[in-house]
Order: C-alpha cells, then structure tokens, then sequence
C-alpha cells in the first residue's frame, strides 16, 4: 500500500483561482512531518509548505497553506490567487522515524496548469 | 539548489557500462538520499545514509550501490548499467528549512540515459 496517495494526476485552473490538491497519508506513527514541494519544468524541487502531526494550526506559506486533517488523513495544499507560474508538478511527502533514521517518502505528484 | 551539488546534470551510458554519481553537501547534514523519478511514479528512494560509514537500502536498491565515506559526500554507483535504470536521479540532504523546521534540501538532478 503506498504510503502517500496523491489521486489527482492532472489538475487544471483559472489564473487567479484557487486550486486543491488533495494528498492522504498511511502511517502508524503518532510523530511525523508532511511537505510540499513543486517541481517546475526546470526540473528543480523547491520546498513549499510543512506541517508538523502535533501541530494543531493548519501551515501557511504566502498563497499556500496546507489543509491538515488528521483524522482522515489528509494533508491537501490549498494554493490561492493561481498564477501562471503555479504550472508546475506538485508532490506531497511525509517523514516518518522508523528505527532512528528519518526516511521521507513521496507521492507519485499532481501536474498542475493554470490556464490565462 | 544551495548547498546540494549533483554530478553530472547528463549522462548517456550504453547498457552494461558503469558510473558514479557524486553528491556533496557543504551544510554538515548527517542525513542523505538517493532518489529515482520516473514519470507517473513520482521520487522513489534508492538508498539513504543516516551519517558517516552508514548506508540502508530503500524502497528500488536493485542494480545500484551507493558510499558514504564522509559527511560531506554520498555518491550513487551502477555497476552495470541497464535501460530500466534510465531516469532522473536525485539527491537530497535532510536540512533545517525553517526555525526548528527540518525538511529535505534537493541536488539539480541527474538525467541518465541508458541505451
């Protein structure tokens, strides 16, 4: 079973938008950490947004914020106000802490473009 | 990206041949990771380091080894090259990307080709 699920292999916007990208997570732990990273053309990861699994506010960065919901395990990333450079691959990850070692594990990503 | 350095940004191997890829960090992060993108399958692990001299395998360790013979580097090996290993190869550092926030900084990847 994949650790990461991201369901959404395409997304399309309306610049200036708002746009989900919806991302659940398996894990047992109760400590663990979730990220987004965007990956444009240029091939580059480029580290977006994280939440903590204690943290009891959702996290915000700028027009992302990351919509946590524990229970149901899910960590959607919520980008407002798209822009044509929000075109891009988006993937969701979480860090676990099997054994001593911090491992993150990925999802299969979400290709995002915002239509003018 | 800052502080990770991939080497090459390009590689065509023919089948059977072998190369290292380099990896150096210059920000004295103990943790360290291979991945392999391929398209549909997002980044896969191949192996990690948790610190000096120590390496565990990842979720795809077939076909590749990898050394950590000190803090700063981690390179990736195929020892024999074949077309399946054919993708983008990235390495990442475990990095403090905020006030007590520890995330993953990422090299500019590695596009291999194996023909």
């Amino acid at each position: 079973a994949q650790k990461i699920t991201q369901t959404q292999p395409g997304m399309f916007v309306q610049e200036k938008e708002a746009v989900t990208l919806d991302c659940t997570y398996d894990t047992s732990d109760q400590s663990y950490g979730l990220f987004w990273y965007k990956q444009p053309s240029s091939g580059e990861m480029i580290f977006l947004i994280y939440q903590g699994s204690y943290d009891e506010q959702n996290a915000t960065e700028g027009r992302y914020s990351l919509n946590f919901q524990k229970a149901r395990k899910s960590a959607n990333l919520v980008i407002s106000a798209s822009q044509l450079g929000d075109s891009a691959m988006y993937f969701c990850a979480m860090r676990e802490f099997p054994g001593g070692s911090y491992i993150p594990t990925f999802g299969r990503g979400t290709s995002l473009i915002v239509h003018p | 990206n800052a502080g990770v350095t991939q080497t090459p940004k390009f590689q065509v191997l023919k089948t059977g041949q072998s190369m290292t890829l380099q990896c150096a960090q210059d920000m004295n992060h103990n943790s360290m990771y291979w991945y392999r993108q391929d398209p549909g399958m997002g980044l896969r692990l191949i192996y990690y380091s948790a610190s000096e001299g120590t390496t565990d395998k990842g979720e795809v360790p077939n076909g590749y080894n990898v050394s950590r013979l000190n803090k700063r580097e981690f390179s990736l090996r195929l020892e024999s090259a074949a077309p399946s290993q054919t993708s983008v190869y990235f390495c990442a550092s475990r990095s403090e990307i905020g006030q007590g926030i520890y995330g993953y900084t990422f090299g500019s990847g590695t596009r291999l080709t194996v023909v």
